[in-house]
């Protein structure tokens, strides 16, 4: 079945240094690719999304590429700041209605 | 617009107990899902429903059940609480490829 992979956590940087979070996927055709984003004590929201190959999701500062040559989506950010602490989360899913599915999310801390 | 909202925000259960968690979306989407999320794992879905009336089974129905009859309200019930309950249980309501979560509610058995 579909199922997607995250770098495990915790990650911990310093304030302006540059974030890589590593986000594979298996699925079969097509999927559409997420990362959410959860702040402490909050849900999830969505962070920034890709719809197909190729596509670059882009928000807050943060990137992805669809890359469907090495199935991944990793997200990254040039300099990441204290309030990025959170747990950032990578899914999938086949059509605009269907089931999400989550990877187990990378807890990043970020320190001043 | 308010969102997803979900109550209670925290309860406490003893074993055996049974309760009602609520959610409520005011955004007119159809589909909705309920997942859990245990320390340091990512989200489990419970049930989902793809409008009023219909609802389906997720990864870990047990324990649970749910019902829609609007297309706003979507509660998830637990009845004979257990301990292996205690996790944080998140409601999101779905729309062209976005999932709109609540803030969750924290629930303990004991």
């Amino acid at each position: 079945g579909d199922s997607v992979t995250q770098m495990e956590g915790p990650v911990t940087l310093s304030e302006e240094a540059f974030l890589t979070i590593n986000c594979t996927y298996t699925a079969t055709g097509y999927p559409s690719l997420f990362w959410y984003v959860q702040y402490p004590g909050e849900g999830l929201q969505l962070l920034l999304k890709a719809t197909k190959a190729d596509d670059k999701g882009s928000n807050k500062g943060f990137e992805a590429t669809y890359r469907k040559e090495t199935t991944s989506f990793h997200l990254e950010k040039g300099s990441v700041q204290v309030s990025d602490s959170a747990v950032y989360f990578c899914a999938l899913t086949r059509t605009s209605y269907d089931k999400v599915i989550f990877g187990p999310g990378t807890s990043l801390s970020v320190i001043p | 617009n308010a969102g997803v909202t979900q109550t209670p925000k925290f309860r406490i259960l003893k074993i055996g107990q049974s309760m009602t968690l609520q959610c409520t979306q005011d955004m007119n989407h159809n589909y909705m899902y309920w997942y859990r999320q245990d320390p340091g794992m990512g989200l489990k879905l419970i049930y989902y429903s793809v409008g009023a009336g219909i609802t389906d089974k997720g990864e870990v129905p047990n324990g649970y059940n749910v019902s829609r009859s609007t297309t706003e309200d979507f509660p998830l019930r637990l009845e004979l609480a257990a301990p292996s309950q205690t996790s944080v249980y998140f409601c999101a309501s779905g729309y062209n490829y976005e999932q709109y979560f609540g803030p969750g509610t924290r629930l303990t058995v004991t």
